[in-house]
């Protein structure tokens, strides 16, 4: 078992809602990660956040957005819910530059109906 | 382009017998990360090796190994003398470095008993 914890594990949200999801970091680690992972399909990258600032993020539209804490805890936003956004959602936390690898949290499911 | 691809979409294998799961991958980068992944039912993905570009060592990790071969892009994962625990989606991933990683759609494992 990782020290990465999401909350909440489930969630159901209306379209054109917003939601906020949360990840608690591994203690040690510096760098959080979001991956949206739908069903039946690999992890896709959203964005990665290091020293409080978000650090390479992939095909996701400017509604998905996030942030980091102090104590390297993170959030991810997501804006105008759609239903194409259900999905497992997946935190990851490292050490950024370290030679370790990414512990992922348990997800969070999001259900937009 | 970064691609992984993960040919076997679902594997059935009877307990005990050996399995391996192939994984191709795709980079122009010549430092890279692999990595192997696995999903039970709860949704966490555990991480299970790995490998950096410059180390083709094979590896083993009692009932697992790994074969990476350079040569032909690959870094397939086989389990010996398999157990229905062993039962799971199995991720394959390749990372640049500190940023995001690439995952391929996954190999659904069934270990019947």
């Amino acid at each position: 078992e990782t020290g990465v914890t999401q909350s909440p594990t489930h969630l159901i949200k209306t379209r054109g809602q917003q939601v906020t999801l949360r990840c608690s970091s591994q203690s040690g680690h510096n760098t959080v990660s979001w991956y949206q992972q739908a069903l039946g399909q690999g992890p896709q990258f959203i964005f990665q956040y290091y020293r409080e600032e978000e650090n390479g993020r992939g095909n996701f539209p400017p509604r998905f957005s996030g942030l980091q804490f102090p104590n390297y805890s993170s959030e991810l936003n997501v804006n105008a819910l759609e239903l194409d956004d259900s999905a497992l959602y997946l935190c990851a936390s490292s050490f950024f530059g370290g030679k370790t690898e990414a512990f992922f949290g348990q997800g969070t499911r999001l259900t937009v109906v | 382009a970064q691609k992984v691809t993960q040919a076997q979409t679902e594997i059935s294998v009877v307990e005990k017998e050996d399995v391996t799961l192939d994984c191709v991958y795709e980079t122009r980068d010549t430092t890279y990360y692999l990595f192997w992944y696995k999903q039970p039912p709860s949704g966490e993905l555990v991480f299970l090796i790995r490998r950096n570009s410059f180390d083709e060592q094979n590896e083993i990790s009692g009932r697992y190994s790994w074969n990476f071969q350079k040569s032909t892009s690959s870094f397939n994962f086989t389990i010996t003398a398999s157990q229905v625990v062993d039962s799971a989606v199995y991720f394959c991933a390749l990372s640049p470095g500190d940023d995001k990683i690439i995952f391929g759609k996954g190999t659904r494992l069934h270990i019947l008993p």
